[in-house]
């Protein structure tokens, strides 16, 4: 069975460096999200991909995060200068349209 | 108002046991609904999707109440395995907190 893949699967940085967080969407979906869930909390969702722009996003979404779809198959998200809240489980997740998520394994980001 | 809101439970049942789940839901134009289990530190999986006319998958049952604007879930039989965090997703972009079940033996 096809499966969302992300990397790395952890991920430790300093606060305010650069990280850039990978995702292989399923390859015959063109919806594609990013969520995070910070230790003991829920799922939120950050933003949504279609057709190479951004369709939607949520107030965590600020400037300090950007999405990229650079080629064919990967979907990044890059936070540019990390603080230690943005320590988190993120997760990206692809579907087709009118069917729901498949999420990835996760990349776990400890800001330190 | 939260968008959803889900009872965090914990939910400790013994095997064999049925028992429910409910989430509700604070925007009456949402579309989509769907349960996800979430085991510990893991990604959320799809359990089943909701329809208006209810639907059933093996010894999971799945409703939506528009008018009430609530979800629920029904475990039947629960077996150990059934232990997890069951989510409530509307729309894609909401969650609720997650309900945690833990079944004993």
């Amino acid at each position: 069975e096809p499966e969302v893949t992300q990397t790395p699967s952890h991920q430790v940085t300093q606060m305010g460096q650069e990280v850039i967080l990978r995702c292989v969407p399923i390859s015959n979906h063109l919806y594609f999200y990013w969520y995070r869930q910070i230790l003991g909390q829920k799922v939120e969702f950050l933003v949504s991909f279609y057709n190479n722009e951004i369709s939607e996003k949520s107030e965590i979404f600020d400037d300090q995060f950007s999405v990229e779809r650079p080629d064919g198959s990967n979907f990044t998200l890059k936070i540019r200068s990390t603080k230690l809240e943005d320590s988190a489980m993120y997760f990206c997740a692809s579907r087709r349209a009118g069917l729901p998520l498949h999420f990835g394994n996760g990349t776990r980001l400890t800001v330190t | 108002r939260k968008e959803v809101e889900q009872d965090p439970g914990p939910f400790n049942v013994p095997e064999g046991a049925t028992v429910a789940f409910n989430c509700t839901y604070s925007n009456s134009a949402s579309q989509s609904f769907f349960w996800y289990r979430q085991d510990c530190r893991k990604e959320p999986k799809l359990l089943m999707s909701v329809y208006s006319s209810g639907n059933e998958d093996g010894r999971f049952t799945a409703q939506l109440n528009r008018a009430s604007q609530y979800i629920s879930l029904l475990i039947r039989d629960s077996k150990l395995s059934d232990s997890a965090t069951y989510l409530c997703v509307v729309n894609q972009f909401y969650f609720g907190t997650g309900t945690s079940l833990t079944v004993i033996p």
